[in-house]
């Protein structure tokens, strides 16, 4: 079965330090799709890749995927206060599989 | 937002009893999933479906059952609860690009 790997699983940032999560796949992904999750809440969908080397952002969020599919990495521009929560990388073998986790990576936002 | 609500929202319960969750979804997808949340486990498959009457188990099934009779509720049971599935339980849908859309959570607590 497939298993993803988050690191680190914990990150502590000042506020406007740039960061980077990373997410490792046992196999080779049909796609990779990040989630972020506030204390408490449900998960927020971000960003799917699906193409070897696919880099796509949104505001000041980043995510890219190896040409390998089989690692990613969200990097995060100008940290803020809004961006502390739980980051989630989930997979799927196939468009029809459902979507594995990795355990996640709590990010908080220090000012 | 994906039209998904669960309810109930929070659920203190006794061990031994019966417990139904639903999850209702608004705009007619095929696929549905019930994942359970616990530190340190991340977010586990418990059963999903694609169809009205058509389900699979996924990697944490026992002591669950789920059915489908219509397309917008896929209903989750506990039989007998135990305090092992104390737990947050989200349901989630499968989106056109195949990405997952999450509701808001039931928070289980078995006494």
């Amino acid at each position: 079965s497939q298993e993803l790997e988050q690191s680190p699983q914990s990150l502590i940032v000042q506020e406007g330090k740039n960061l980077t999560i990373n997410c490792t796949s046992s196999k080779t992904l049909y796609g990779l799709y990040w989630y972020k999750q506030k204390y408490g809440e449900g998960l927020i969908f971000l960003m799917m890749l699906q193409k070897g080397g696919e880099e796509k952002s949104h505001e000041k969020i980043t995510a890219k995927l190896d040409e390998k599919k089989q690692q990613s990495s969200l990097h995060i521009t100008a940290s803020q206060p809004s961006h502390a929560g739980i980051y989630l990388c989930g997979a799927d073998a196939s468009g029809n599989t459902p979507l594995v986790f990795g355990k996640g990576t709590r990010l908080s936002v220090i000012a | 937002d994906a039209g998904i609500t669960q309810s109930p929202r929070h659920k203190v319960t006794e061990t031994g009893t019966p417990v139904t969750l639903r999850c209702h979804q608004t705009e007619n997808h095929r696929y549905m999933y019930w994942y359970r949340q616990d530190p340190g486990h991340g977010l586990r498959l418990i059963h999903y479906s694609y169809g009205v009457k058509d389900t699979d188990k996924g990697e944490v099934s026992d002591g669950y059952s789920v059915s489908r009779s219509k397309t917008e509720d896929f209903l989750l049971t506990l039989e007998s609860a135990t305090s092992s599935q104390t737990s947050v339980y989200f349901c989630a849908i499968k989106g056109p690009t195949y990405e997952q859309y999450f509701g808001p959570g039931t928070r289980l607590t078995v006494t």
